[in-house]
């Protein structure tokens, strides 16, 4: 059984830099065709994608937020991590990893890390 | 304003059937796999969906669903109170080049 936890800090002071962790368990993040995604959750609103990592490494992003994300991992120690730029409090929401599969949708997902962006 | 749109909320009592839209276009319904989401209050989402029709495992017949040009829709029957989440449609945008969501369905069973 796949399973996904998100870690990283739950404050983060406005233009600051948003990083969080998802740690994958049950399965290997460098094989299979599987996609390594980030999606998030403002409070009381619908879900974004943000983007998402290949097993091989090759990345793709929300339009919306190319700018200012990265995505990368760390098939050593079976992670994938998020970095976000200069963030604002529009930037305020819980933080989801989960697996991609095309057809198959998202079939993982972690339990969500919520951030706030606060001074 | 979301790519794929939803009714923002629907009703019904238990044991009646409900039925959720999600409307896109040629870019992402149109010619994309479509997959869908529960999601409980306070919980992560749930694939129920995959494939535009397929039950994701150990999601129970009552529900089902369908994909017809650049609309797709989710059925539930036999509502029970335990079906009260909100639900999210989604699948890829060739144009945009990314996965895109419904804004979601709050699935009230009275």
């Amino acid at each position: 059984q796949v399973q996904l936890q998100e870690s990283g800090p739950g404050l983060v002071k406005p233009s600051q830099s948003l990083s969080l962790t998802c740690t994958v368990s049950g399965g290997s993040i460098a094989g299979g065709l599987f996609f390594w995604d980030w999606v998030r959750q403002p409070a009381g609103k619908g879900l974004e994608w943000i983007g998402h990592i290949y097993s091989s490494g090759s990345t793709n992003y929300n339009p919306s937020l190319r700018s200012r994300v990265t995505i990368s991992s760390d098939t050593s120690k079976n992670q994938f991590s998020l970095e976000m730029k200069s963030v604002t409090a529009a930037d305020t929401a819980v933080y989801y990893c989960a697996r991609y599969q095309g057809r198959r949708g998202f079939d993982y997902w972690g339990q969500g890390s919520p951030v706030t962006v606060s001074s | 304003q979301s790519v794929l749109t939803q009714p923002p909320s629907l009703s019904a009592a238990p044991g009646q059937r409900v039925t959720i839209s999600c409307s896109g276009s040629n870019s992402n319904i149109g010619e994309n796999y479509v997959s869908w989401y529960q999601q409980a209050p306070g919980a992560a989402p749930k694939l129920l969906i995959y494939d535009n029709d397929k039950r994701s495992s150990g999601i129970p017949d009552r529900f089902s669903a369908s994909r017809s040009r650049t609309a797709a829709s989710l059925g539930i029957t036999g509502l029970q109170t335990g079906d009260e989440a909100d639900y999210y449609c989604g699948t890829w945008d060739s144009r945009l080049g990314g996965w895109v969501f419904g804004g979601g369905t709050k699935l009230t069973v009275l």
